[in-house]
């Protein structure tokens, strides 16, 4: 079946500091992986949208100078949260979608990010 | 823009009790609609999808039917388990944005007393 890793489950930064967090796709290739938050009141914020052959689309209140992502191959993508503040803290979800023509994302764990 | 409204924000039942957690939409187009469970701890896991007009998903006992015609996704189940306990998200993904991009409903909180 579809699996999705992601790599830490949890961190602790300290303010104004930068932390890194990865997906992974096991078993299928990613033809687009979606960079989610999920704030402690449960709602999700997509963040940006990586689609294989094109540029990587942020929302409107994210941008790439904030959480800049890497999305190297079909399988594994990262991004980091730079300067962190206590806003910037909750879940992050990566969810991989399987191919072009399928609508369904599958979901990683997610890193939890706390902001001290 | 696309939207996803869950009417319950919490939902609580005993064990064998019927379940129906309302799942309203409004997009462009005619969206895939998913159903969503995440547990506590872990990253939200598909349930099942529908996309087509009257087209019924189903999994683990939980079903919900596409209505275009009153735009509603509505997740129910006949006997509900302890285990059920969770959060559920309904969400819609606009194929003819094809952006791959899913916009969720803000979740209803399941608890399943024994």
């Amino acid at each position: 079946g579809a699996l999705v890793y992601q790599y830490p489950r949890r961190t602790i930064c300290k303010s104004g500091t930068s932390m890194r967090m990865e997906c992974q796709a096991v078993g299928f290739q990613a033809t687009s992986v979606a960079w989610y938050r999920q704030s402690p009141q449960k709602t999700f914020e997509l963040i940006a949208l990586s689609t294989v052959n094109s540029a990587i689309k942020y929302e409107q209140n994210f941008t790439q100078e904030k959480f800049p992502i890497s999305h190297p191959n079909l399988s594994f993508s990262s991004m980091t949260v730079l300067n962190a503040y206590l806003e910037d803290r909750g879940l992050y979800l990566c969810g991989a979608r399987l191919g072009l023509g399928t609508y369904e994302q599958y979901f990683g764990p997610g890193t939890r990010l706390t902001v001290l | 823009g696309d939207s996803v409204t869950q009417t319950e924000g919490q939902v609580a039942l005993s064990e064998e009790d019927f379940l129906t957690i309302h799942c309203n939409y409004s997009a462009s187009g005619y969206p895939t609609l998913f159903w969503y469970v995440q547990y506590p701890g872990e990253g939200p896991q598909l349930l099942f999808r529908a996309s087509r007009d009257k087209e019924k998903g189903s999994s683990r006992g939980f079903e919900a039917t596409y209505d275009k015609g009153t735009t509603s996704f509505h997740l129910r189940k006949a006997s509900v388990q302890e285990s059920d306990s969770a959060v559920y998200y309904c969400a819609l993904s606009d194929p003819g944005a094809n952006t791959g991009k899913l916009t969720f409903g803000h979740g209803t909180i399941l608890r399943v007393h024994p």
